[in-house]
């Protein structure tokens, strides 16, 4: 079975410093992985996605993250943290050929200090 | 353009009542899905349906059951709720080519509904 994990419940920087947003993923197969943000009292949304096209992939408000087959992981990053910045992120795995089953992982939610 | 649609937002239940959380899309998706959020857990699969007429379990379907009568519509059912239900549910819909099974596909949520069962 497919997982993923991430380190860190939450997160605190400061507004204009850099977001390391830690995930990995345990799969035989290089699986697709995807990162959604969750805004307070909203659903989740698509930030990103790695379907194998690109191991560095840009998402959405200037996220980007980096597939490492050798690390398993994929973390989530962005130069410069922004005070609309905070949500809870979710990374989450779907092997292939799996209906678009996501298995989510814990959730880490970031705090941008101003 | 309202996308996917969950009501109600919020409801209270005593044990032992019985509920239905309706999910509505209008993007015309095939694949629909109901997951919940606690805590600490993240979001876990409770039932899904890749077509009208079928529905399938997740990783957490006891104490569940659902329905897609219409393509537009996927009801989430309780027959008999637990405490151990409260949790917000987030239902969420994809598209997929008839035929194509892909796993790359991008789920879109609706605003999820608030249930607490005293």
């Amino acid at each position: 079975a497919q997982s993923v994990t991430q380190l860190g419940s939450h997160v605190s920087v400061s507004e204009g410093a850099l977001v390391l947003l830690r995930c990995n993923y345990s799969s035989s197969v290089p699986p697709y992985l995807f990162w959604y943000v969750q805004y307070p009292n909203q659903g989740l949304q698509l930030l990103l996605k790695y379907t194998s096209a690109a191991t560095l992939v840009k998402g959405i408000n200037g996220f980007e993250a980096e597939f490492k087959k050798s690390e398993t992981s994929f973390h989530l990053t962005k130069p410069s943290a922004h005070m609309s910045d905070a949500a809870e992120y979710f990374c989450a795995v779907s092997p292939k050929s799996s209906g678009d089953k996501l298995t989510f992982g814990t959730g880490t939610r970031l705090a941008v200090r101003p | 353009n309202a996308g996917v649609t969950q009501t109600p937002k919020f409801r209270v239940l005593k044990t032992g009542q019985s509920m239905t959380l309706l999910c509505a899309q209008d993007m015309n998706h095939e694949y629909m899905y109901w997951y919940r959020q606690d805590p600490g857990m993240g979001l876990r699969l409770i039932h899904y349906s890749v077509g009208e007429g079928t529905t399938a379990k997740g990783e957490v379907p006891d104490g569940y059951n659902v329905s897609r009568l219409k393509k537009q519509n996927f009801l989430l059912g309780l027959e008999s709720a637990a405490p151990s239900q409260t949790s917000v549910y987030f239902c969420a819909s994809s598209y997929s080519p008839r035929g194509r099974i892909s796993g790359a596909n991008v789920l879109t949520f609706g605003a999820g509904s608030r249930l607490t069962v005293l």
